[in-house]
Parts: structure tokens; sequence; C-alpha cells
């Protein structure tokens, strides 16, 4: 699976959109794109995955640029509870895929 | 539906015991995995195993051995504790196949070694 990149750590304002962003510039054409986060000390948690397109669900926003090598997860109105490490990992479908990496992520501070 | 159930939650083992933490999954998944993290550290995988009966070493295997018996249970050893194993230990598992799988934690294990 494809290495990334990401800043150590990122403040947002309580409200605000809070972007944060991701480099996978060795990423091949069949590995996606995982957001998961983990607050405090809990299990880390899923948040959305893409391949190409953008994508959206309920908790953010993924968006991949064109020649995939980064992403930015956007979350719209950040709120104290998304204090949080965000980590973003690659990954490829389909059987074969088995080391799963974790780099540090990005500690993102959401302030009141 | 529970998910990745990990037990115990927390234990205190002295230099030298032994222990051996479970992780069961109830979503039929493949793969399973255990991670460790240790303070302001990201995750690092120790072992993992893509199916019954199957284990492989990860990146800190070290000091630790696993069995897969039986597909819904992965359980993680520690023959002879260290205080550098000292930390959280995360089970996740994920199903195989083409498309996207989301990877499933449990909610930690807090192993102490004095």
């Amino acid at each position: 699976d494809a290495k990334t990149t990401q800043p150590p750590s990122m403040d947002c304002a309580e409200g605000r959109a809070a972007n944060l962003p991701c480099n996978h510039s060795t990423i091949s054409g069949n590995e996606y794109v995982y957001w998961y986060r983990q607050i405090h000390s809990q299990g880390p948690q899923y948040i959305i995955h893409g391949l190409k397109n953008n994508e959206t669900n309920e908790m953010a926003s993924l968006i991949i640029t064109e020649d995939r090598k980064s992403s930015t997860l956007i979350l719209p109105h950040a709120t104290l509870r998304d204090t949080a490490v965000y980590y973003c990992i690659v990954r490829v479908s389909g059987a074969g895929s088995y080391q799963l990496t974790f780099g540090k992520g990005t500690k993102l501070s959401v302030i009141p | 539906n529970a998910g990745v159930t990990q037990t115990p939650k927390f234990r205190v083992l002295k230099t030298g015991q032994s222990m051996t933490l479970l992780c069961a999954q109830d979503m039929n998944h493949e793969y399973m995995y255990w991670y460790r993290q240790d303070p302001g550290m990201g995750l690092r995988l120790i072992h993992y195993s893509v199916g019954e009966g199957t284990t492989a070493k990860g990146e800190v295997p070290d000091g630790y051995n696993v069995s897969r018996l039986k597909k819904q249970n992965f359980l993680l050893g520690l023959e002879s504790a260290a205080p550098s194993q000292t930390s959280v230990y995360f089970c996740a598992s994920i199903a195989q196949g083409a498309g996207a799988n989301v990877l499933t934690f449990g909610a930690g294990s807090r192993l102490t070694v004095l």
C-alpha cells in the first residue's frame, strides 16, 4: 500500500470548516483513500473513503485531486467534539491487500 | 451486532508474566489485525491474519505471538511481558473482497507492565 504524508497538527476555530490535507504521491490506480479519526484513546473510527471522485457523507467531504496524488478531508462546521487525530491511509481493493499501515496522523484541535 | 470486542480492557502485569488478549468479531470478516499505540505515536502493526489458521508478522512482532484458531477470534499473547510492552492494544478486522471495505476497530486494551 502507498505511503501517506500528513501535517502533524492543525488548529481550527469552532464553526469553521476544517481542511485536513494528505499527500499520497505513490498511489496506484486501484488504491482507495480512507480517512479515520481517533478521539482521545478510543479505537479509530471510520469517516469516509474514495477512489477517484469526491465523496460526501453525514460526517465529512473528501476531495481527491485529479491526479490522485493528494486529498483533503473537509469537516464543514467543526465542533469541539471533532478534536481528534485524523489518519489518512490508502489501501488496494480486493484480496491481497494485507498490511494496513497508519502513520502518526494529524492532530486537529478545534478551538472555541 | 457487537462489532469488534476486546478483552480485557485493562490489565496490569509484572515483568516476566504472561497473558493473552482476546479479540472477537461477529461480522464474518476474513482479515484481523493487532496494533499497539504508545503515547503520542500512531498505530503500529504487530501481527495480522488473513484467515482462519493463518497469521503473519507486521511491523513490530517481537515479543508477541498470535493465533487464529477460529475465524471470529484473534488472540495476542505475551509470553514474558516487559515494561516496553506497556501500551494500548487495538484489534481490527476487515472483510476481504473487491471494492472498498471499512476497517472496524475495537475499543482497545490498556496494558501496563511493571
